[in-house]
């Protein structure tokens, strides 16, 4: 069966840190996988998505950037974290762009 | 206007009631719809899909998508204490991207 991990649960960083997030897909191959954010009591805001190795498209211009070396490897980085960058971030895999399947998520506080 | 709109609630019903949460969304091209249950502080998880107009029924959950209207619900019949969550409706577009809306906070109150 399929599992999606994402780690590290919870995160503190300080303002104008570095940031990755790294999220790995187990039993599928070439999933769509996709980074989201969501600010408390909001919605989920999709940040990236790909549909292939080193195919990352992006949806809100802002302090971040994806990556896929891997084919069920995808990373969230920043080289600079602003207070605003706060959020519960979540990483999904969806069957060819159906049903998505979601990461434990991680909770970063940036101070 | 958003992609995809729901009613942010709280949406609180007694135990035993039927709950139902809607949906509207804007890209008539759309060809998936989804419902996620989030509890607080936890990643979405799926409950129900739907792909074609008309009602789709699985245990209490009943989708229901109405494309010339672009609207698609969900209902939950026999709403228990543990329904109690955030309920997320997300449209996919044909290249597979979700768009999802802000969600609906449903209370089942005992």
């Amino acid at each position: 069966s399929q599992t999606i991990h994402q780690w590290p649960a919870t995160l503190v960083q300080p303002v104008g840190s570095p940031l990755s997030l790294e999220c790995t897909v187990e039993g599928t191959s070439n999933p769509n996988l996709y980074w989201y954010r969501q600010a408390a009591g909001r919605g989920l805001q999709l940040l990236f998505y790909s549909v292939g190795i080193g195919q990352i498209s992006s949806e809100v211009p802002q302090n971040l950037s994806a990556s896929r070396p891997q084919d069920r490897q995808f990373i969230l980085s920043s080289k600079k974290l602003l207070l605003s960058d706060s959020g519960f971030y979540l990483c999904a895999w969806s069957d060819r762009g159906r049903r998505a399947f979601f990461g434990q998520g991680t909770r970063l506080t940036v101070v | 206007q958003k992609e995809v709109e729901q009613n942010s609630g709280p949406l609180s019903v007694p135990e035993g009631a039927i709950a139902s949460l809607n949906c509207t969304y804007s890209d008539r091209g759309s060809q998936s719809f989804f419902w996620y249950r989030q509890y607080s502080g936890k990643s979405p998880e799926l409950i129900m899909f739907i792909y074609s107009n008309g009602d789709k029924e699985d245990g209490r959950f009943t989708a229901q998508l109405n494309k010339a209207s672009q609207y698609v619900s969900l209902l939950i019949r026999d709403s228990q204490p543990s329904d109690s969550a955030t309920y997320l409706c997300a449209v996919n577009s044909n290249a597979g991207k979700s768009t999802f809306g802000d969600g609906t906070t449903l209370t089942v109150k005992p």
